[in-house]
């Protein structure tokens, strides 16, 4: 099993949708937990860190769920500009010594 | 204004040469990174520094050299061990150290390609 898992898609949806993305990881003792978006040919960027209580930052919301060892990204009211890649990322350390990106989600908005 | 610089954008190199990818980042940062991106692929690993003078393999060292002589710097060497060097390859720089909830801060990239 993979550390961190995410289907790659692509998500293809038009103007306006609601679309979520999941993402497992396979180690429970996790810490700490990033969402990054990265645009084609682009350097990653983050989106969102994701927090116990779940958090929100305008038409994205980030949710965890430790239970399940899962992560959650909704995207409200897509726009053109959303299509990108959004890639999961975990990490299973007490420190910044190594995080581990899932391969990402590709999503395409449509008009 | 703060942040990550990488040199150069496209990098051309003939099979059997070494080349070395500059990183730069004035954040103040402790740790720093160096991943590779295939076409299609996530992110892997390369390898790590979470101090000045110190460094440590990741998943895909093998054909790779880094150094930290200074804070603000972690070149990366791709020597011509490396088999199949042409890909995307991302610097990263993160805060304290022993934080793990600090995201990583990415900078530009540099395509380096294998003639």
């Amino acid at each position: 099993r993979k550390e961190v898992e995410q289907d790659p898609g692509p998500f293809n949806v038009p103007e306006g949708a609601t679309v979520a993305f999941n993402c497992t990881y396979s180690n429970s003792a996790s810490q700490s937990f990033f969402w990054y978006r990265q645009d084609c040919r682009k350097e990653p960027k983050l989106l969102m860190s994701v927090y116990s209580s779940g958090n929100e930052d305008g038409r994205f919301t980030a949710q965890l769920n430790r239970a399940s060892q899962y992560i959650s990204l909704l995207i409200r009211d897509s726009k053109l500009s959303d299509s990108a890649t959004y890639l999961c990322v975990v990490n299973p350390y007490s420190s910044a010594s190594k995080i581990i990106f899932g391969s990402g989600t590709r999503l395409s908005i449509r008009p | 204004d703060g942040g990550i610089t990488q040199s150069p954008k496209y990098l051309f190199r003939k099979e059997g040469q070494n080349v070395t990818l500059s990183c730069e980042q004035n954040l103040n940062h402790d740790a720093m990174y160096w991943y590779r991106q295939d076409p299609g692929q996530g992110l892997r690993l390369i390898y790590y520094s979470q101090i000045v003078n110190d460094f440590q393999k990741g998943d895909i060292a093998e054909g790779y050299s880094v150094s930290r002589e200074k804070k603000e710097s972690f070149p990366l060497t791709v020597t011509s061990a490396q088999k199949n060097p042409t890909a995307f390859y991302l610097c990263a720089s993160s805060g304290l150290a022993s934080n793990s909830y600090n995201e990583q801060f990415f900078g530009p990239g540099t395509r380096l390609t294998v003639l």
